[in-house]
């Protein structure tokens, strides 16, 4: 399985824009990329999937360069409720996902 | 729509006594996961299934960890002689498809703490 490596803590501001990077070195040719947002005492939540370029939905854009040895998940204007911790995830075709220690963002007022 | 529930939320148990966790996937859907998660740490997956065959079993820690889905549907994740070292939240999630790299619709846990 390829393992993923992303910063353990971020602090942002209301209004700001947060990029979250994420480095999966060994990815393998049919895995995809996930983020997963989870919120205490409560199970994670689907942000936004992505094979390769760029993927946008209404809540965040990820970015996957070329080699897709890394991935940056982007929000725009982050509030307080975006506290939370943030899992990048390479998962394979088979179903077998590994979560890693995620990020946890601090969005301050 | 129901979401992925799961029962109990809570659950004490002595140290060597038998649990069992139950998780109600979304309807219809074909991938059911079940997770460990330590406090503080990102879930570690435990075991798999597409619809009622258990397709992978590589993270159950030890043999008294038993995972089934005997229609398809419920599951449930057996723990026998719970140790200390079982006190985690276990997350369980639903997946519309067999394929590994659809959105995973996660329940809210159950928290075992061991005695």
């Amino acid at each position: 399985l390829a393992k993923t490596t992303q910063p353990i803590s971020m602090d942002s501001y209301e209004g700001q824009e947060v990029n979250i990077t994420c480095s999966h070195n060994n990815i393998a040719t049919n895995d995809y990329i996930t983020w997963y947002q989870q919120f205490p005492s409560q199970g994670p939540r689907f942000i936004i999937q992505g094979y390769k370029t760029k993927v946008t939905n209404e809540v965040a854009s990820l970015f996957i360069p070329a080699d897709r040895k890394s991935s940056t998940l982007s929000l725009p204007r982050v509030s307080l409720s975006d506290t939370a911790v943030y899992y990048c995830l390479v998962v394979f075709n088979a179903g077998k996902s590994t979560f890693g220690d995620g990020t946890t963002l601090t969005v301050k007022p | 729509g129901a979401g992925v529930s799961q029962s109990p939320r809570y659950k004490v148990a002595k140290r060597g006594q038998d649990v069992a966790l139950r998780c109600d996937p979304i309807s219809g859907h074909v991938s059911l996961f079940w997770y460990q998660q330590a406090l503080g740490q990102g879930p570690e997956f435990l075991t798999y299934f597409q619809n009622e065959a258990q397709l992978d079993k590589s993270g159950l820690p030890s043999d008294r960890f038993f995972a089934e889905r005997p229609e398809g549907s419920v599951s449930t994740l057996k723990i026998q002689r719970t140790q200390q070292e079982d006190s985690a939240v276990y997350l369980c999630a639903s997946s519309s498809s067999g394929q590994g790299y659809y959105e995973q619709y996660f329940g809210p846990g159950t928290r075992l703490t061991v005695t």
